[in-house]
């Protein structure tokens, strides 16, 4: 059974950058045939997907266009885990931030989520 | 990317049959069969209901159905139990290899 852990900050400064790790068992993130997600939540924005990466021979990452210029999402083989940073934050991107594995399209694990909140 | 487009609530008695329509664009449901359903209970994370427009994953009853025509995709619920009283998200894969969520429906069991 494939099992995702958060963790990170749930409070960072407007500007600063916002950072959480998904540490994943049951599965690799240099798996071939799944992909890694990042999704956050606010009652003002609903479900917004942020991005993705994957290993196909080598990595790829797709980002939404709304955050393209301020995400990275950073795999780490090391530790079988994958990491999402955003820079520039603002009081907009206060969210509940989930990590979940994407397969045939869809993503059919997802972590506990991460109340982050963007406030001086 | 706009969000795909979804009632914002919707409600039957138990034993009745609710469905729930997503509708987007010939960028993302119109082009893909890659429309999958999600219920989230209050303060839970999303659950995987159904994948690949109508497949569901093991464990999900197969009273959670889903299909699609053209630019929308439908869920339906048969045989309302108090338990499927949640909200529902649609999202679907796009031409621009991103994702694209709905804005949820409330499903409420009278």
């Amino acid at each position: 059974q494939v099992q995702l852990q958060q963790s990170g900050p749930g409070l960072v400064k407007p500007s600063q950058t916002l950072s959480l790790t998904c540490a994943i068992s049951g599965d690799s993130v240099s798996s071939n045939s799944v992909g890694w997600h990042w999704i956050r939540q606010s009652p003002s924005r609903g479900l917004e997907w942020l991005g993705r990466t994957k290993y196909r021979s080598k990595w790829y990452n797709d980002y939404a266009v709304s955050v393209k210029s301020r995400i990275t999402i950073n795999p780490d083989t090391s530790k079988n885990q994958f990491s999402l940073q955003l820079n520039s934050v603002t009081p907009e991107d206060t969210a509940v931030y989930y990590c979940a594995r994407g397969k045939q399209w869809a993503l059919d694990f997802w972590g506990q989520g991460t109340l982050v909140t963007v406030s001086s | 990317q706009s969000a795909l487009t979804q009632p914002p609530s919707v409600s039957g008695s138990p034993g009745q049959s609710v469905t729930i329509s997503c509708t987007g664009t010939s960028s993302d449901v119109g082009s893909y069969n890659r429309v999958s359903w999600y219920q989230q209970p209050p303060g839970t994370a999303p659950k995987l209901m159904i994948y690949e427009v109508s497949n569901r994953p093991s464990g999900v009853p197969d009273r959670f159905s889903g299909s699609k025509s053209g630019n929308t995709a439908s869920l339906t619920i048969s045989g309302l139990q108090a338990e499927d009283e949640a909200d529902y998200y649609c999202s679907s894969y796009t031409n621009s290899n991103t994702w694209v969520f709905g804005g949820g429906t409330k499903l409420t069991v009278l």
